[in-house]
C-alpha cells in the first residue's frame, strides 16, 4: 500500500519558526496529501500534490515531493500556537486508499 | 454542507455486547473509509468502500467486525462480541475520487 511515515515523531520550536516535517513512502503514488489533527478530533486536509508536482503552496504551508526518493516534506512558516497538532501524511494510489503513519506532534510554544 | 457525521460520538459498553457505529459521509462523495486510532497502532485503515461496493476489508482485525453500506448516505460498522481490546476512537471518512478525504470528528469506544 502507498503507506505514508512521518518523522520526526515529535517537534517543538518557538512560536514564529519554522516547522518541517518529513514523510516517506514505499509505492507509486498519484499524490501525497498532508492532514492535521488536533487533541481529540478528526484528520483534516491540509493540501494534496500530484504525483506530477514538485512544490505546492497554500498559506504558510509548503509541501515538496521527490518521487525519486520516495519522500515528500511539510513545511509550516512562521508557527503559531494553534498550529500545535499532529501531523500525518498518506500516498493516494489509483485506488483512492490511503494509509498513515502515526505523525508528528508538533508544539509551538508561545 | 454538514461534513461527516458519525454517531455516538462517544460510547461505552460491556464485553461481549454488539457495538454499532454509524457514519453519513458527505452527500456526492463516492469513497467512505473506516479507521481506528490507538496510541499503540496509530491510524489504522479498516475497511473502504467505493461507490458503496467493499473494495478492500484487509485492514478488519477480525470476524467479530463487519461493515456495510447499503446505499450512498449510510454506513456502519458493527462488532460483535466486543473485547476490552477493541477500545480505541474509529474515524469515517469521505471522499470524491482523490481530492482529499473530509473526515468525521470520530466515535470514542470503551469496551469494559
Amino acid at each position: 500500500s502507498q503507506q505514508g511515515e512521518e518523522d520526526p515523531q515529535a517537534l517543538s520550536i518557538q512560536e514564529g519558526e519554522n516547522a518541517t516535517m518529513n514523510c516517506s513512502y514505499k509505492t507509486s503514488i498519484n499524490n501525497l496529501q498532508w492532514y492535521r489533527q488536533n487533541s481529540g478530533r478528526g484528520l483534516v486536509h491540509l493540501i494534496l500534490i500530484r504525483s506530477n508536482e514538485r512544490e505546492k503552496h497554500s498559506g504558510r504551508l509548503r509541501v515538496t515531493l521527490d518521487t525519486s526518493k520516495k519522500s515528500s516534506s511539510l513545511l509550516i512558516t512562521a508557527s503559531r500556537a494553534a498550529d500545535t497538532a499532529s501531523y500525518f501524511c498518506g500516498g493516494g494510489g489509483s485506488n483512492y486508499k490511503l494509509t498513515f503513519g502515526k505523525g508528528t506532534l508538533l508544539t509551538v510554544n508561545p | 454542507d454538514a461534513g461527516v457525521i458519525q454517531s455516538p460520538r462517544h460510547e461505552v459498553t460491556e464485553m461481549g455486547q454488539e457495538v454499532t457505529l454509524r457514519c453519513k459521509p458527505i452527500s456526492g462523495h463516492n469513497s467512505l473509509f473506516w479507521y481506528r486510532q490507538t496510541m499503540m497502532r496509530g491510524l489504522e485503515l479498516l475497511i473502504y468502500f467505493n461507490n458503496n461496493v467493499p473494495i478492500d476489508d484487509s485492514g478488519m482485525p477480525e470476524d467479530r467486525f463487519s461493515a456495510k453500506m447499503p446505499n450512498a448516505s449510510f454506513s456502519t460498522l458493527k462488532i460483535q462480541p466486543s473485547e476490552p481490546r477493541d477500545s480505541a476512537v474509529y474515524f469515517c471518512a469521505s471522499s470524491l475520487m482523490d481530492f482529499g478525504y473530509t473526515f468525521g470528528s470520530g466515535t470514542r469506544l470503551t469496551v469494559v
